[in-house]
Parts: structure tokens; sequence; C-alpha cells
């Protein structure tokens, strides 16, 4: 199947300091990718549509302000949680859409700690 | 948002078959059922997908009802590796911009 590289694996910060999560899709084009965020013990959330060369669509209730998604080319989004607080603490995880559409790739995820 | 009811967890003997229940009865004609399972601090990984016929690939097989209003998937002989959280999604087409939106899933524990 489709490979989705995601990176860093984890990483700890301070509050109020910016954070970028890189998204990769490595031997295909993803003109779509979706960003989701997972607390412990729970489901995947998705947070946003990231669409190349346009702007992201969010879901309700998600901060477009605060996580910053940028599409710049088919193979990288970006995620960027800005000002992060300790309840930005949580494991966020990319995908992308592939095999025409019918199927969505996940990366390894990034653990993310606020202190 | 999440359309799909599992169970939230479910024990499988090793080497048995794993046949795990998710009930969609809102779903609609152009609607696709689609599996996924997330083992523990990964990214979830694509098992199978359908619209109508039951499908089957290396990984499983999925059975629709034919009122489509449930599905189950099957893992033929579990193994401890298929341990995980299973996933049951309903997705409203398969172009790019079609959303997955996942439910609570189900633990499927695989014990020796």
């Amino acid at each position: 199947g489709a490979v989705v590289s995601q990176h860093p694996s984890w990483v700890i910060c301070k509050s109020g300091t910016s954070v970028k999560i890189e998204c990769r899709s490595l031997d295909f084009q993803a003109t779509t990718m979706f960003w989701y965020r997972q607390f412990p013990k729970q489901s995947l959330m998705l947070m946003a549509t990231s669409n190349e060369g346009s702007k992201a669509t969010y879901e309700q209730g998600v901060e477009k302000d605060k996580f910053l998604i940028n599409h710049a080319s088919l193979t990288l989004s970006t995620l960027t949680v800005t000002s992060a607080h300790p309840e930005d603490s949580s494991f966020y995880i990319c995908s992308a859409t592939a095999d025409r559409g019918e199927k969505l790739f996940f990366g390894s995820g990034t653990q993310l700690s606020v202190l | 948002d999440a359309k799909t009811t599992q169970p939230p967890s479910m024990d499988c003997a090793e080497g048995r078959a794993a046949n795990l229940p998710c009930n969609h009865s809102t779903i609609s004609g152009n609607e696709y059922v689609y599996w996924y399972r997330q083992i523990h601090s990964q990214g979830p990984q694509y098992i199978i997908h359908g619209l109508k016929n039951n499908e089957t690939n290396e990984m499983a097989s999925l059975i629709i009802t034919e009122d489509r209003k449930s599905s189950t998937l099957i893992l033929p002989h579990a193994t401890l590796r298929d341990t995980a959280v299973y996933y049951c999604i309903v997705r409203a087409g398969l172009y790019n911009f079609n959303k997955f939106y996942f439910g609570s899933g189900t633990k499927l524990n695989v014990k020796p």
C-alpha cells in the first residue's frame, strides 16, 4: 500500500511555543490529506481536511488559528500547533487518500507533550 | 460524524475466526463500509471496504447484510498480532474529499 511518513514521532515542548508536524506521501501524490487527533483511550477525531494549493477546511469546534495547516505540494502537508498549551497534548495523525481515493493511508502519528 | 455502533470489546482464541459486528442502520445507498484497525500508538491500518457485495482480501472478509444495515468483519485465523482496536466506518463516497469519521471501535483481544 501507499506509504505516508510523519515526522517527528514524538515531541516535547514548553507551553507557549509552536510545534510543526510534517506529513509526506512517499510514493504517491496526495491531493487530499486529513489530520486527526487522538486522546488516550479515545477514538480518532477528524480535525481538518487539507487540499493541495488551497486553504484547509476545519471540522466544527477546531480552531483554525490554533492549528495551522499548509499543503503546499502534492506530497507534503504540515500541521503547526501554535502557542501550544498542556491541553493540546495529544496524538496527532495525518493521512492521505490514494488508490483513486478509495483508501486512506495513515502516518505513524506524532505524540505531542506540552509542559 | 460516526454513524456506526460496535461492541466495545471482544475476545477471541488464537487460531480461531474473529467475527466483529458493526451496526450502521442509517446507512445511505451510496455510502461505503470501511474497516480499519489500530495497534497501540500507531496509525490505523486499512483492512477492507465494500458497498453491498461481500468482499475478501488477504487480510479479512467483509460480510454486508442484504439491507446493508449491518456488517461483519471476519479474520479467519486470528493471531496474537491481530490484537487491536477495529473501527467500522461509513464513508459517503470514494472521492478524495469524502471524509472518514471514526467511531469508538471494538478492542479485539486475541488470547493464546
